[in-house]
């Protein structure tokens, strides 16, 4: 079993739509849960950042994070063309920077 | 402020051959790392260093790549002899000192793609 699962899709939305994106894990050590957002041939950029449980909210995007179920998601809101991307979840222990990466969502969002 | 730094941005190589990757992390920026992004596949740790030491290579196959920090800045990544199961993207990332990742602190370059023919 993988430490993080992520679907890989593709999602292919209309303009406008509510997305949702999620993760799995397995490491209860995990502490900081990020998204990360990959444009094609780019290199990987922090979208989102929480720390243990709850909710975070940054414009369009919401992130949330349920230890005891060991389950993330990042929402996205009024989704535009601009967000077609690749959708990365990545955690980490307390006591190091290592990321552990799930395999990425690759999202359309079509006009 | 510059971001990570990374040549070339593609390589094509026969397999057996030997290629180096290059890294200029961010001013200031003591940690970095090198990730392995296989297609369709989230990055993977190969190597992170701190300053010059290294902190973690244990997902680093040693028998055939080795990596280096010179003077805590730049760095170098080799493959030799290279498989057709190297073929990938290497990204380079630089962080601010632990406790730091989450504030924007954790930076990747846009990496070189490998392909091993």
């Amino acid at each position: 079993q993988k430490e993080v699962e992520q679907d890989p899709g593709p999602l292919s939305v209309p303009e406008g739509a509510i997305v949702s994106l999620n993760c799995t894990y397995s490491n209860s050590a995990f502490q900081y849960f990020m998204w990360y957002r990959q444009y094609s041939r780019k290199g990987p950029e922090l979208l989102m950042y929480t720390y243990s449980s709850g909710n975070k909210e940054d414009g369009r995007f919401t992130a949330q994070v349920d230890k005891s179920s060991k389950y993330i998601s990042l929402f996205i809101r009024d989704s535009q063309p601009s967000d077609s991307a690749t959708y990365l979840c990545a955690m980490s222990t307390s006591n190091t920077d290592k990321l552990i990466f799930g395999t990425g969502t690759r999202l359309q969002v079509f006009p | 402020e510059a971001g990570v730094a990374q040549s070339p941005r593609y390589k094509i190589i026969e397999k057996r051959q030997s290629v180096a990757f290059w890294c200029n992390p961010i001013s200031g920026h003591a940690t970095l790392y090198w990730y392995q992004q296989i297609l369709g596949q989230g990055p993977k740790l190969l190597i992170q260093f701190q300053n010059n030491g290294v902190v973690d290579d244990s997902q680093l196959p040693k028998d055939r790549f080795s990596a280096e920090r010179l003077k805590g800045v730049d760095s170098t990544l080799k493959i030799q002899p290279a498989k057709l199961e190297d073929s990938a993207v290497y990204l380079c990332a630089s962080s601010k000192p632990l406790g730091s990742r989450g504030l924007g602190g954790y930076t990747f370059g846009s990496g070189t793609r490998l392909t091993v023919v």
